[in-house]
């Protein structure tokens, strides 16, 4: 097990509404990064936050949004939901930013399904 | 073109043969390259970085070609626990970002 935990593990919303995911990371990790991984996809660099601020984003929207604590847990908001929207959003917790090492600790994911 | 390329597969090899994975790059400021495993409806896990001189871990062989751009991973004696997608990573291009393939599943047929 990585130690890194994401609740909901599954979830159904329809067009329009909003989502907050959750991760919590692995222990001594301050960087977490968010994915999208559509099916038969590799996973798409959301968003990486490092003590607390944002540090780098991918291309998506501004609906998607982000929060890290400072028990360096992460939220996922995505407002307006569109139906592409579904997939499988992971956490990765590292423990510096993952430009120095490459190995991110995955979460199972929550799986987010919109209709 | 996308930034990493990976033939989607699958690969429907017999236990025990070898079967290797290629994966191109198009950034050629790309500085580091790896390759993941996720097994079905699972999270990615960390199979191997991939060195400049190649490096072995096991049955497992990855290289990289910096001229051709590419680089590929060698699963010798595949065991059926080896069936997965097998995803590339390439960091680089000044953004320390991880640009993921979009992975080759391999099945492995007893």
């Amino acid at each position: 097990e990585t130690g890194v935990t994401q609740s909901p593990t599954h979830l159904i919303k329809t067009r329009g509404q909003q989502v907050t995911l959750r991760c919590s990371s692995q222990s001594g990790h301050n960087t977490v990064s968010w994915y999208q991984q559509a099916l038969g996809q590799g996973p798409q660099f959301i968003f990486q936050y490092y003590r607390e601020e944002e540090n780098g984003r991918g291309n998506f929207p501004p609906r998607f949004s982000g929060l890290q604590f400072p028990n360096y847990s992460s939220e996922l908001n995505v407002n307006a939901l569109e139906l592409d929207d579904s997939a499988l959003y992971l956490c990765a917790s590292s423990s510096r930013t993952s430009g120095d090492t490459g190995e991110l600790f995955f979460g199972e994911g929550s799986r987010l399904t919109v209709l | 073109r996308k930034e990493v390329e990976q033939d989607p597969g699958p690969f429907n090899v017999p236990e025990g043969a070898t079967v290797a994975f290629n994966c191109t790059y198009s950034n050629s400021a790309s500085q580091s390259f790896f390759w993941y495993r996720q097994d079905c409806r699972k999270e990615p896990k960390l199979l191997m970085s991939v060195y400049s001189s190649g490096n072995e871990d096991g049955r497992f062989t990855a290289q990289l070609n910096r001229a051709s751009q590419y680089i590929s991973l060698l699963i010798r004696d595949s065991k059926l626990s080896d069936s997965a997608t097998y995803l590339c990573v390439v960091i680089g291009g000044g953004n320390y970002q991880l640009i993921w393939g979009a992975g080759t599943k391999l099945i492995i047929k007893p």
